[in-house]
């Protein structure tokens, strides 16, 4: 079992669409999460972290549930520039970051 | 501000020959990231290094591979002799420490290609 699992998609959504992807984790003492972004033939950036609170960036909305050890990415009203790649990381020790496979979105108009 | 930089962009060599691909950190990162991306197993760790002292090489998968840092500014990964199966997107990322709050920030990434 991967570590980091994610749907692979694709996900097809018309712009202004809410859209949301899920990730598990299986390593309990996995300590922060994040979401990475990575667009076609691009390197990796940094979305967000994703906190056991919730966070919202904008149109970003990012949840963790340790009990259930589950992570949600919701993205609303989308955007035809929001078509990536989305990348569920799990940092489990020493700044060590264990990625998913990524969750292909694509917004169209 | 430049971020990380890798080198050479693209890379296509025949099996059996030896690959040095290059990454310059981000000023003033005391940590190092080499990572591997292929479609079958997609983004893996490859190794890491802290102020240019390796600290995990488990994710190396074989002797072929090796990587150095001789300094806080430069650092290499070796492939030799190459395979087909290197063939993969090798990033190179930094960041300020190993702190769970220092972002990594990844190079543009070497695509190698073994024939």
């Amino acid at each position: 079992r991967k570590e980091v699992e994610q749907d692979p998609g694709p996900f097809n959504v018309p712009e202004g669409a809410t859209v949301a992807f899920n990730c598990t984790y299986s390593n309990s003492a996995s300590q922060s999460f994040f979401w990475y972004r990575q667009d076609c033939r691009k390197e990796p950036k940094l979305l967000m972290s994703v906190y056991s609170s919730g966070n919202e960036d904008g149109r970003f909305t990012a949840q963790l549930n340790r009990a259930s050890q589950y992570i949600s990415l919701l993205i609303r009203d989308s955007k035809l520039s929001d078509s990536a790649t989305y990348l569920c990381v799990a940092l489990v020790y020493g700044n060590k970051l264990v990625f998913g496979a990524g969750t292909i979105l694509r917004v169209k108009s | 501000d430049a971020g990380v930089i890798q080198s050479p962009r693209h890379e296509v060599t025949e099996m059996g020959q030896e690959v040095t691909l290059r990454c310059k950190p981000i000023s003033g990162h005391n940590s190092l990231f080499w990572y591997r991306q292929t479609m079958m197993r997609g983004l893996e760790l490859l190794i890491y290094f802290n102020n240019n002292v390796p600290i995990d090489d488990s994710g190396m998968p074989e002797d072929r591979f090796s990587a150095k840092m001789p300094n806080a500014s430069f650092s290499t990964l070796k492939i030799q002799p190459s395979e087909p199966r290197d063939s993969a997107v090798y990033f190179c990322a930094s960041s300020l420490g190993l702190e769970d709050t220092d972002t990594q920030y990844f190079g543009p990434g070497t695509r190698l290609t073994v024939l």
